[in-house]
């Protein structure tokens, strides 16, 4: 495997269900987000990890719970979900290393809380 | 307060040539990049400007004028397959991206 990968790619859940979705990076970085993406919308920082370390939580609501066991995968732990939660999650790294910090995204897993 | 502003939609023809606005207000800069997103893909890193001035990279150029908050995307000699949304972002003063809801560029033959 190489980049970023999610999974899964496409969630179909009630809003009572409990479900996670995962991300791993193959490529040393340091950095780790979890974005929301909703149509004609700009992508939403939801959490961001530097070295596990969590150091942004933009307002999201407590249904949405990251986990970060090492610098190499992230966790969006789900539970309780609203229907306008339905939305492309995306995972992205990079390495905070002063440069330009550009970002490699994962395919997303398309979310939909029925 | 934070803001990207891009047009939503353009139309352009295929071999022609179509430059995509970006201005943006963030609290500090730390660089502007654009991203491509092909549907249901992810976003790709397209380039990234923190002098002012023009950065050619094949087809593609970015230009930043840090004093007008401004940026563009010019992409020459269209293609088809360049029928995406192409994303603004600015990093603030805490290196985090702060990103334009994207312009749709639709390639007509």
């Amino acid at each position: 495997e190489t980049g970023v990968t999610q999974t899964p790619r496409h969630l179909v859940m009630g809003m009572t269900n409990k479900k996670s979705l995962k991300c791993e990076q193959h490529l040393g970085h340091n950095a780790m987000y979890w974005y929301k993406q909703s149509a004609k919308k700009p992508l939403e920082l939801m959490f961001v990890y530097n070295f596990k370390e969590q150091t942004e939580n933009n307002s999201v609501p407590s249904r949405f719970s990251p986990e970060c066991p090492n610098s190499s995968h992230l966790f969006l732990h789900l539970h309780t979900l609203q229907p306008e939660d339905s939305a492309l999650y995306l995972c992205a790294s990079s390495q905070e290393s002063g440069d330009s910090n550009e970002q490699f995204f994962g395919p997303g897993t398309r979310l939909t809380v029925l | 307060g934070q803001n990207i502003d891009q047009p939503t939609e353009m139309t352009a023809t295929e071999g022609a040539i179509v430059q995509i606005n970006c201005t943006y207000q963030t609290s500090g800069f730390n660089g502007l990049f654009w991203y491509q997103q092909h549907a249901g893909e992810a976003p790709t890193f397209l380039s990234y400007n923190v002098l002012d001035g023009l950065e050619e990279k094949g087809r593609f150029s970015s230009f930043l004028s840090r004093s007008k908050g401004y940026s563009y995307l010019l992409l020459k000699e269209l293609q088809m397959k360049d029928s995406a949304s192409y994303l603004c972002a600015s990093m603030d003063s805490n290196y985090q991206l702060i990103w334009g809801a994207g312009t749709k560029l639709i390639i007509k033959p």
